[in-house]
């Protein structure tokens, strides 16, 4: 079966410009989460989704940030504009129900210069 | 302050050594619990789920005390390949998953 898959594995971009970062959960999972993490801060929850639905996006860092889930097998993170302290790796993470096992995707390794 | 709190390390052990790791949470109506493991440059994967009973999983035992709020995670005769970032994760009763910030374990030869 396939897992949560994430694109692009790796980006580098230029400041200023907007990032694009995509995640399939797998498939009959109705939570989806984007995580971000760097070796200052660890791993912090950016924002989860419900059934389609965000339900708690009180870690996205500022409105640069946005997320949505059109439909229950994708989802985007965008940053716009980006920063240099943007640089971290992205993960997506999928679950089913409320209490179960979080699987993850390979993750999104941004650099901003 | 922080929803789960975790102790830092780094953990430098050799092998065969028994470590011990705790992680407290600040929402006493969190639900479920886990313990993952991160390799460098890797996702996080599930290393054991974590019951109220407390569970044993070979080398590993995972332990709950709800009354305090904190999970710990117990590595028995360590071995090199269990070098690696150990995550405790709590989910709310909203749904939520929040990681620890992680401990580093390192067992050397």
């Amino acid at each position: 079966d396939a897992g949560v898959i994430q694109s692009p594995r790796h980006e580098v971009t230029e400041m200023g410009q907007e990032v694009t970062l995509r995640c399939k959960p797998i498939s009959g999972h109705d939570y989806l989460f984007w995580y971000r993490q760097t070796m200052m801060r660890g791993l912090e929850l950016l924002i989860y989704f419900n059934n389609n639905v965000p339900i708690d996006d009180s870690g996205m860092p500022e409105d640069r940030f946005s997320a949505k889930m059109p439909n229950a097998s994708f989802s985007t993170l965008k940053i716009q504009p980006s920063e240099p302290r943007d640089s971290a790796v992205y993960f997506c993470a999928s679950r089913q129900g409320s209490w179960g096992e979080l699987f993850f995707g390979e993750g999104s390794r941004l650099t901003v210069l | 302050r922080k929803e789960v709190e975790q102790d830092p390390g780094p953990f430098n052990v050799p092998e065969g050594a028994t470590v011990a790791f705790n992680c407290t949470y600040s929402n006493s109506a969190s639900q479920s619990f886990f313990w993952y493991r991160q390799d460098c440059r890797k996702e996080p994967k599930l290393l054991m789920s974590v019951y109220s009973s407390g569970n044993e999983d070979g080398r590993f035992t995972a332990q709950l005390n709800r009354a305090s709020q904190y999970i710990s995670l117990l590595i028995r005769d360590s071995k090199l390949s269990d070098s690696a970032t150990y995550l405790c994760v709590v989910n709310s009763n909203a749904g939520k998953s929040t990681f620890g910030d992680g401990t580093t374990l390192t067992v050397k030869p």
